[in-house]
């Protein structure tokens, strides 16, 4: 059973349209919640963490919050070098606190 | 600002041969991952590293993969007999242990024919 969904798998927004990105968990016990970035054959960067439900973070357009059940990754007047596929993962409690398990990511395509 | 890196960027080799993957973690970080993606497929955890020895690993990670600190700044993974379904993205990733944030590295494309 995944852990972690991602919703939707593709996002096509314009420059200025804001929206956001859910990303629904099946963890008992979260230890904690992570938003990535990844940009098109690169490695994830970190952007989030998340530990308890009603925390939020925010980074320049991008706004993180959590709930008992997801997370959103919300975008605000996003801009064209907002384009990236945003991971969410989640630290999988059952088998060692180290281990991330991620999402299949949303692809976001802001157009100018 | 600190960050992990990964050699070579790109790997090409024939089946059954065997690769090394190397990779220097941020410097005063003392936890070690492997990670792989293939192509179009999520992130998937490989293992994970910590005070010289494996701390965890996953199902993927069997008696063809092995990890090594050979010295004080590389970490490495190798795979000693490559399969077809070996070739992925390999990202290497680093944490200082207090909160978990893994910082990634910009990965190696293994291409196995």
């Amino acid at each position: 059973e995944d852990q972690v969904t991602q919703s939707p798998e593709a996002l096509r927004l314009q420059e200025g349209e804001s929206s956001s990105l859910n990303c629904s968990y099946t963890v008992s016990g979260l230890r904690g919640l992570f938003w990535y970035r990844q940009d098109p054959g690169k490695g994830p960067e970190f952007l989030f963490t998340l530990y308890s439900a009603g925390e939020e973070k925010e980074k320049e357009r991008l706004k993180a919050t959590l709930t008992k059940k997801e997370s959103f990754l919300h975008i605000t007047a996003p801009k064209p070098e907002d384009s990236a596929t945003y991971l969410c993962a989640v630290q999988d409690p059952g088998t060692g606190f180290q281990k991330l398990v991620f999402g299949t990511g949303t692809r976001l395509l802001v157009s100018p | 600002e600190p960050e992990v890196t990964q050699t070579p960027s790109h790997q090409v080799t024939q089946m059954g041969q065997e690769v090394i993957l190397r990779c220097v973690p941020i410097s005063n970080h003392l936890y070690f991952y492997w990670y792989r993606q293939i192509l179009g497929q999520k992130v998937e955890f490989l293992v994970s590293f910590y005070n010289n020895e494996i701390s965890e690993k996953s199902e993927i990670f069997d008696d063809q993969f092995s990890v090594e600190r050979p010295d004080g700044s590389n970490f490495t993974l190798k795979i000693r007999s490559t399969k077809l379904e070996d070739s992925a993205m390999y990202f290497c990733a680093s944490s200082d242990g207090t909160n978990n944030e893994q910082f990634f590295g910009p990965g190696t494309r293994l291409t196995v024919l």
